[in-house]
């Protein structure tokens, strides 16, 4: 949906950089989500956010990855010293509040390609 | 956790035909959509559906809770349909939702 708004589209890094993907919410919407999409599978929960504060962080891999949605500006997803295996495609999605008996709408996703 | 799955996995179709995809899940949920994601890898909201049956244009969707499946319908198919469907839940005690691996239909001309 073009109202879940994501940058960069396409990110390249070498093995060992850092990548920093950054979402804004539809105009409104203070829950946060990140999904990852490794090729050929469906999407994974990663992290669920509200402003300054992460909810649920199940699904975020113990090392390397953090995110945070600060008071003011985009939500961050940040992944230190990337390997081949991040990458995938990173889709962050919104909603009013919270998932359940609530619509949340996706972005177009971030494309991280680690060489 | 709940167990999502998509049949079938891969649909081909000509262009005009209509289509059923299927979605089971294994527990009660509180919120089910279905999306698609395009050859340019946009996902696309279709429905929220977590009971009942709605209808836009040429797509329809039915999930009948009792019996933890849903369907969507694809009526007069055309190419500009192909791509990745994913149907995805909630249950209520998670804040997340849960994807399927997807079906994956062509559309020829």
């Amino acid at each position: 949906n073009a109202g879940v708004m994501q940058n960069p589209r396409h990110l390249v890094r070498r093995r060992g950089q850092e990548a920093r993907l950054r979402c804004s919410p539809m105009k409104g919407h203070s829950h946060v989500y990140w999904y990852r999409q490794l090729p050929e599978e469906g999407l994974k929960f990663m992290v669920y956010l509200q402003k300054e504060n992460i909810i649920d962080e199940s699904g975020m891999p113990k090392e390397r990855f953090s995110a945070e949605f600060p008071k003011e500006g985009p939500s961050i997803l940040r992944i230190q010293q990337v390997v081949r295996g991040d990458s995938a495609a990173y889709f962050c999605a919104s909603s009013g509040q919270g998932i359940s008996g609530n619509t949340i709408y996706f972005g177009e996703g971030s494309w991280l390609t680690v060489v | 956790g709940i167990q999502v799955e998509q049949s079938p996995p891969d649909l081909i179709l000509q262009e005009g035909a209509n289509s059923t995809l299927r979605c089971n899940f294994s527990d009660s949920v509180n919120n089910l959509q279905w999306f698609h994601q395009n050859p340019w890898g946009q996902l696309i909201n279709l429905f929220y559906i977590p009971s009942g049956t709605k209808q836009n244009g040429r797509l329809s969707a039915t999930t009948v809770a009792t019996e933890r499946y849903s369907l969507l319908y694809i009526s007069s198919s055309q190419t500009t349909d192909s791509g990745v469907y994913f149907c995805a839940v909630d249950t209520g005690a998670n804040s997340k939702l849960t994807f399927g691996k997807g079906i994956t239909l062509s559309v020829r001309p």
